[in-house]
């Protein structure tokens, strides 16, 4: 049982590439959660998902896409990267309970953007 | 708008001592409120959920405490050790499903 996986561990982009972060979980959760984690700002909500096949905003969305083709993956894309975004990414899912949806992190993502 | 504050942002004590991490939020109105730990470079770690129906909830030498009228949660340390030092965040789930942390609280045991 791995949990909460990402992939890449780190990655170095140029202004204006493109890149996939991948999530993955193996404990069957409905719920599944992009995070950027800054200096001063804490964890902030990109987009998030309630079940395969949906996406809703979170707190900062602009500049991401995301999709939950299947149950136990969800990727984050960055079309034009930009230095803004570097940070480091948390993927994290939870059971479909709002009651007891405690979260599992995956270890992050490390973004430079230059 | 819900917001997740932790004060003091940081915090030493010397090891064996007690100690309480405070978490305050302005929404009353939510699902529950969990406790991670983040080791630097690390993900977060869940310690404690407690529900909105409960008061409390324990394991090992943690106590989680949550007081939703007040809006305010504690998660009291006992018996501090060199390894509980960590950033202990704190998040509750609001009533429109968004997840909200705190800054967290950068935690030293001095040996």
């Amino acid at each position: 049982n791995a949990g909460v996986t990402q992939t890449p561990k780190f990655r170095v982009l140029k202004t204006g590439q493109s890149m996939t972060l991948l999530c993955a979980q193996d404990m069957n959760h409905e719920y599944m959660y992009w995070y950027r984690q800054d200096p001063g700002m804490g964890l902030r909500l990109i987009h998030y998902s309630v079940g395969e096949g949906t996406t809703a905003k979170g707190e900062v969305p602009d500049g991401y896409n995301v999709s939950r083709l299947k149950k136990q993956n969800f990727l984050l894309g960055l079309e034009s990267a930009a230095p803004s975004q570097t940070s480091v990414y948390f993927c994290a899912s939870s059971q479909w309970d709002l009651t007891y949806n405690e979260q599992f992190f995956g270890p992050g993502t490390r973004l430079t953007v230059l | 708008k819900q917001e997740v504050t932790q004060i003091p942002a940081a915090l030493s004590v010397p090891e064996g001592e007690n100690l309480v991490l405070n978490c305050s939020f302005t929404d009353s109105a939510i699902y529950n409120l969990q406790w991670f730990r983040q080791d630097p470079g690390k993900g977060l770690t869940s310690l404690l959920l407690i529900q909105s129906s409960q008061r409390e909830q324990t394991s090992g030498r943690l106590n989680a405490s949550l007081d939703k009228s007040s809006g305010r949660s504690t998660l009291y340390i006992a018996a501090s050790q060199p390894g509980d030092s960590a950033t202990y965040l704190c998040a509750v789930t609001a009533r429109d499903d968004k997840i909200i942390f705190g800054k967290g609280t950068r935690l030293h045991i001095l040996p």
